[in-house]
């Protein structure tokens, strides 16, 4: 079955040190995105990929980097990761199109920041 | 801009009771948007519940049902009678109809569905 699997489910980290978030799909879908979620938001968009080697910046990508070294796997850097960043972060990929597609997401990595 | 506002939760219904989760959305800069309705389950990630790409048309699943009113801007979720496995996070998100990676959700809402 098609899935979308993101490693760690929690992290704790320090103030300034490196995360790596990670994301693999098994739905051979192009698009990939990664989400963070935080109370009183909807989910905002940080990066998002149109396949193997390409990142793009979404709405609020400041203190993020994204890396897709292949068409299965996305990954969302912290270089400097900070208290602001404690949130729950998505994963997801959708089929390519012009337009929006239904995503498939993954279970979400609890990232807290202390 | 584009936006999406839904009903602010906790929502706390009866098992049994019927249930109605306002969406409206403002597409500005979208011809033709794609509308969505995901939910949350405790633990895991958002899943599709229904999806309605063309105005005046309605989805269903589950149970649910939405209707895409391009008049009154709206897409509310209804459920005549839910149940406690209905429990869970429902977000309302507007897809744009030519960049694929535009797409708006609102903040979710708290569904508590009492035995």
């Amino acid at each position: 079955e098609a899935a979308v699997t993101q490693s760690p489910r929690n992290k704790v980290a320090v103030t300034g040190g490196k995360v790596t978030l990670s994301c693999n799909q098994t739905n051979n879908h192009n698009n990939m995105y990664w989400y963070r979620q935080d109370t009183g938001h909807g989910l905002r968009l940080i990066h998002y990929s149109y396949g193997a080697g390409s990142t793009e910046k979404g709405d609020i990508p400041d203190g993020y980097k994204a890396s897709r070294p292949s068409q299965e796997n996305f990954s969302l850097i912290l270089e400097l990761a900070t208290p602001s960043q404690t949130s729950v972060y998505f994963c997801a990929s959708a089929p390519p199109g012009r337009s929006a597609e239904t995503l498939y997401f993954g279970s979400g990595t609890r990232l807290t920041v202390l | 801009g584009d936006s999406v506002t839904q009903t602010e939760g906790p929502v706390t219904v009866s098992e049994s009771e019927s249930l109605i989760i306002n969406c409206t959305y403002s597409a500005t800069s979208i011809a033709y948007p794609n509308l969505f309705w995901y939910v949350r389950y405790p633990g895991e990630g958002l899943q599709l519940l229904l999806k309605v790409i063309t105005a005046g048309q309605k989805g269903s699943s589950r149970g649910f049902e939405a209707t895409y009113n391009k008049e009154t801007t709206s897409f509310h979720l209804q459920k005549a009678s839910v149940q406690e496995s209905d429990s869970a996070v429902y977000y309302c998100a507007l897809g744009h109809d030519t960049n694929a990676y535009k797409v708006i959700f609102g903040k979710g809402t708290h569904l508590h569905v009492l035995p």
